[in-house]
């Protein structure tokens, strides 16, 4: 079965810098790769959607990469803020076209001032 | 503003009774879906629908039925509701197809006393 893994552990980082955050894929590619921000007690909100070829994607301080070969994302946030706090999710489509989603369990990012 | 809007925010039901989560999407989304997210084990699909009075399984589905009567609404029913039932619920909806990202709602969060 397909499956998403991101690092559970909290990433904490120190204002200003570049937060790194990493999913790896099981199974075959998808063909698109999605990215939400989680924050306490409130739904996901979509931020990104990468596809296969794009290898590369930005959207304002936030860039994500698509690596088939190493079945990896990275999802990037430059010139971080302690706004950006909050958990990040990856997810993929499962089979089939209907759009369904398979989440990670997402990593927690701490920005500190 | 377009969103999800889901019917509570806080709910505390008992156990066995029948317990009715409502969500509506006002952006004539086809796809719905219904996940509960718990510590540790990220966010579970229950159940999905792309069409009206259409719903397949999703990964949890036992303890729970959905209804989809009208396109913009999409309820959760627990029939019985059981204390391992306590979660947050989210309810989130898409257009049909792989390439579209997922709007959430706020969330319900649960508890079965």
């Amino acid at each position: 079965s397909q499956k998403i893994e991101q690092n559970s552990e909290a990433l904490n980082i120190q204002e200003g810098k570049t937060a790194t955050l990493t999913c790896n894929y099981t199974n075959y590619s998808p063909a698109y790769l999605q990215w939400y921000r989680q924050d306490p007690g409130r739904g996901p909100v979509f931020l990104l959607l990468i596809r296969e070829n794009e290898k590369e994607k930005r959207k304002e301080r936030l860039k994500v990469t698509f690596d088939t070969t190493l079945k990896q994302s990275l999802f990037h946030i430059t010139a971080s803020q302690p706004a950006d706090s909050a958990t990040y999710l990856c997810a993929r489509h499962g089979s089939g076209n209907t759009g369904k989603l398979i989440f990670g369990q997402g990593t927690t990012l701490q920005v500190k001032p | 503003d377009v969103k999800v809007t889901q019917s509570s925010r806080y709910l505390v039901k008992r156990t066995g009774e029948k317990v009715f989560l409502e969500c509506v999407q006002d952006m004539d989304h086809e796809n719905m879906f219904w996940y509960r997210q718990d510590p540790g084990l990220g966010l579970r699909l229950i159940y999905f629908s792309y069409d009206v009075k259409m719903k397949e399984k999703g990964d949890i589905p036992e303890g729970y039925s959905v209804s989809r009567e009208k396109k913009e609404r999409f309820s959760l029913i627990l029939e019985s509701a059981s204390t391992n039932q306590t979660s947050m619920y989210l309810c989130a909806s898409s257009l049909l197809g792989v390439d579209y990202g997922y709007t959430f709602g706020s969330g319900t969060r649960l508890t079965v006393v």
